[in-house]
């Protein structure tokens, strides 16, 4: 069955230490996302991804990086920059740029 | 960055009610979704609206596209305990950068 895999699903991160949150997708996607939910609140967007070599910020980048070398793949690596990063990620992907989006079943990152 | 405004916020409903919930926007949209979000997972997509007006069931969800196209409203019909989450809707008005914006979210908790 075709899906989106996030991995790991909880992560520790010590502070001042780059972390990589991966995100896989096997429904042959060209558009991938990341969005950061904070407890009781809804998704905001890190990052987002319409083609393969290409991605834009979204509303919160600061501190976060991503690349997109494969159509499948849309890692997150939440740096040393990033202030608060204790929180929820989740990744999605759509088959463009129109359609529905589906998730992953999220990382919980916490800062110890 | 832009969020929807849904309502409530949060609910508490005994089993068996009906839940009614709505997400308004000062934009036009071309497109309203609405998904529902377990405890500690990624959000499911339950219904896609693509024109004014539409009304669209999935089991004892229904939804409705507003005619002004800045609203959305879902209904769960015989509200069952599994049915407690997060309901977020999302939006997107099909020109720009066609990302979605999604709502708030409205907290569900249906007591047995």
């Amino acid at each position: 069955d075709g899906g989106i895999t996030q991995s790991p699903k909880y992560l520790f991160r010590k502070e001042g230490q780059n972390v990589t949150l991966s995100c896989e997708q096997n429904l042959n996607h060209d558009a991938m996302y990341w969005y950061r939910q904070d407890p009781g609140q809804g998704l905001r967007l890190i990052y987002y991804s319409q083609i393969v070599n290409d991605f834009q910020k979204g509303d919160i980048a600061e501190g976060y990086s991503v690349s997109r070398e494969k159509k499948e793949s849309f890692p997150l690596t939440v740096t040393s920059a990033q202030k608060n990063p204790t929180a929820f990620y989740l990744c999605a992907s759509s088959i463009d740029r129109l359609e529905a989006y589906t998730f992953g079943s999220g990382t919980r990152l916490t800062v110890v | 960055g832009q969020q929807l405004n849904q309502s409530p916020q949060s609910m508490f409903i005994q089993e068996g009610e009906d839940v009614s919930m709505n997400c308004t926007s000062s934009s036009i949209f071309n497109t309203w979704l609405w998904y529902k979000q377990d405890p500690g997972e990624g959000p499911v997509l339950l219904i896609a609206l693509y024109k004014a007006g539409e009304l669209t069931s999935n089991g004892r969800l229904t939804a409705q596209f507003g005619i002004t196209r800045k609203d959305s409203f879902l209904n769960i019909s015989a509200s069952i305990p599994s049915d407690v989450g997060i309901y977020f809707c999302a939006g997107q008005r099909g020109s720009g950068t066609y990302k979605y914006i999604f709502g708030t979210g409205t907290r569900l908790k249906v007591l047995a």
